[in-house]
């Protein structure tokens, strides 16, 4: 069974940045992608992007200029860095893993979602 | 970006009842990269359709996925108590992906 694990601040200034790290047990890190979603309060799902095993990453557009997602093969874990953070960011913070090696992939194992609230 | 709208906002049902859920994208989704995901409160959001129409492991058979193109569809063929939740669309076809505003299902 493969688990995934958020880790990171639950509290955050304005214009700091957050960094969470997700750990992976279970299973492998390598061949698959890896994602970074977040949901505010009581709204939707937003995708913020995904890293390959390999370290190749993908970003959503409306937050590319903020965010670096990275890995660490060798720790099974992989890593969000979103800079300059307002109120807009807080939300529900989850890790999940492609459903498939495919770079076309839903997601299947998600972590159980970590709440960062950014606050002075 | 590709928009997912999905209807109604809200269903109120009664359990053995059949639910559809709709979701309708801005432009086709390619090769139908659509998953649908089931959310309870508190909760991850958890893989139910894959391919518009694959069941994900361990889904029960009363869960069903249809659609193409731009128009998607959920069913539940007979609603048990458990199914309260929250449904998302989501399409993985093109950058960036995108999930629905969500589908809540409550009961009478």
């Amino acid at each position: 069974q493969v688990l995934l694990q958020e880790s990171g601040p639950g509290l955050v200034k304005p214009s700091e940045t957050l960094s969470l790290t997700c750990t992976v047990s279970g299973g492998p890190i390598i061949n698959y992608y890896w994602s970074w979603i977040r949901q505010p309060p009581g709204k939707g799902l937003e995708w913020i992007g995904h890293i390959y095993y390999s370290g190749g990453t993908n970003y959503n557009p409306s937050l590319k200029s903020r965010v670096t997602v990275s890995v660490d093969t060798s720790k099974n874990q992989f890593s969000l860095k979103l800079t300059s953070v307002t109120a807009a960011d807080t939300a529900i913070y989850y890790c999940a893993r492609s459903y498939s090696v495919s770079y076309y992939s839903p997601f299947d194992y998600w972590g159980q979602g970590t709440l960062v609230t950014v606050s002075s | 970006e590709i928009v997912l709208t999905q209807s109604p906002g809200t269903l109120s049902l009664s359990p053995g009842e059949r639910a559809t859920l709709s979701c309708r994208a801005s432009q086709s989704v390619t090769s139908s990269y659509l998953a649908w995901y089931q959310q309870k409160t508190g909760q991850a959001p958890r893989l139910l359709i894959y391919g518009a129409s694959s069941r994900a492991t361990g889904i029960p058979d009363r869960f069903s996925g249809s659609g193409s193109g731009t128009d998607f569809t959920l069913t539940i063929s007979r609603l048990e108590p458990e199914d309260s939740a929250v449904y998302y669309c989501q399409q993985y076809g093109n950058s960036p992906r995108t999930f629905g505003p969500g589908t809540k299902i409550d009961f009478k």
